[in-house]
């Protein structure tokens, strides 16, 4: 079976740094496109950012541009969302999220992570 | 960019209903990149339907999705208690992939 399994979250104060992980098994993880999605009460599903199974393709919401960094270790099967100057907007539940294969960039999701929760605040 | 709008917010219905849930887009989507998620208190979403109207893998026949250009639907017929969740649409081939805001399907 596919499984995803965050890592990582939880208080940082605004302007502090987190890096969440994503632990994957049950597929081929060096074959597939890689996302970060979050959940807020206020604003819903918001995508964050996209990895390319090669990393040649990465992508960021403008929201979060220049303060978080997507990356993945294939030999690891493992996706990292490196997060800085963290602001209270940032604060959501994030999931990590796999590519529909055979779909367009960006593609549906057709598996999802249980979510990790960062909380941004003083 | 393209703005997802779903209706309505909640449905009230009881088991063996049939729900019909909207997702109407700002724009025409030329491509038919829109995808249906469920998800139930304390889960991830789960993916349903892709390409606007083919069913994701182990997804019962009960659910189906149809519509093109600005129209899209999901309908759930005889609702079971497990699909009392919350559904999202999520319009992607585009970047920045966009979702709706959500509906919550309740028990009446």
């Amino acid at each position: 079976d596919v499984q995803l399994v965050e890592s990582g979250g939880g208080l940082v104060r605004p302007g502090g740094s987190l890096r969440l992980s994503c632990a994957t098994s049950g597929f081929i993880f060096s074959s597939y496109t890689m996302n970060w999605v979050r959940l807020t009460p206020g604003k819903g599903l918001e995508w964050v950012a996209t990895i390319s199974a090669s990393t040649n393709y990465i992508s960021y919401a403008d929201s979060v541009r220049g303060r978080f960094t997507i990356s993945r270790d294939n030999a690891k099967s493992s996706l990292y969302l490196q997060m800085s100057s963290l602001r209270a907007d940032d604060t959501a539940l994030y999931y990590c999220a796999r590519d529909g294969p055979g779909g367009p960039t960006p593609s549906y999701y057709d598996h999802w992570g249980q979510g990790v929760l960062v909380t941004v605040s003083s | 960019e393209v703005l997802l709008t779903q209706s309505p917010g909640t449905l009230a219905l009881s088991p063996g209903d049939r729900a019909t849930l909207s997702c109407r887009a700002s724009q025409t989507l030329t491509s038919r990149y829109l995808a249906w998620f469920q998800q139930r208190p304390g889960q991830s979403p789960r993916l349903l339907v892709f390409g606007a109207s083919t069913r994701a893998t182990g997804i019962p026949d009960r659910f189906s999705g149809s519509g093109s250009g600005t129209d899209f639907t999901l309908t759930i017929n005889r609702l079971e208690p497990e699909d009392f969740a919350v559904y999202f649409c999520h319009h992607y081939g585009d970047s920045p992939g966009i979702f709706g805001q959500g509906t919550r399907v309740e028990v009446k």
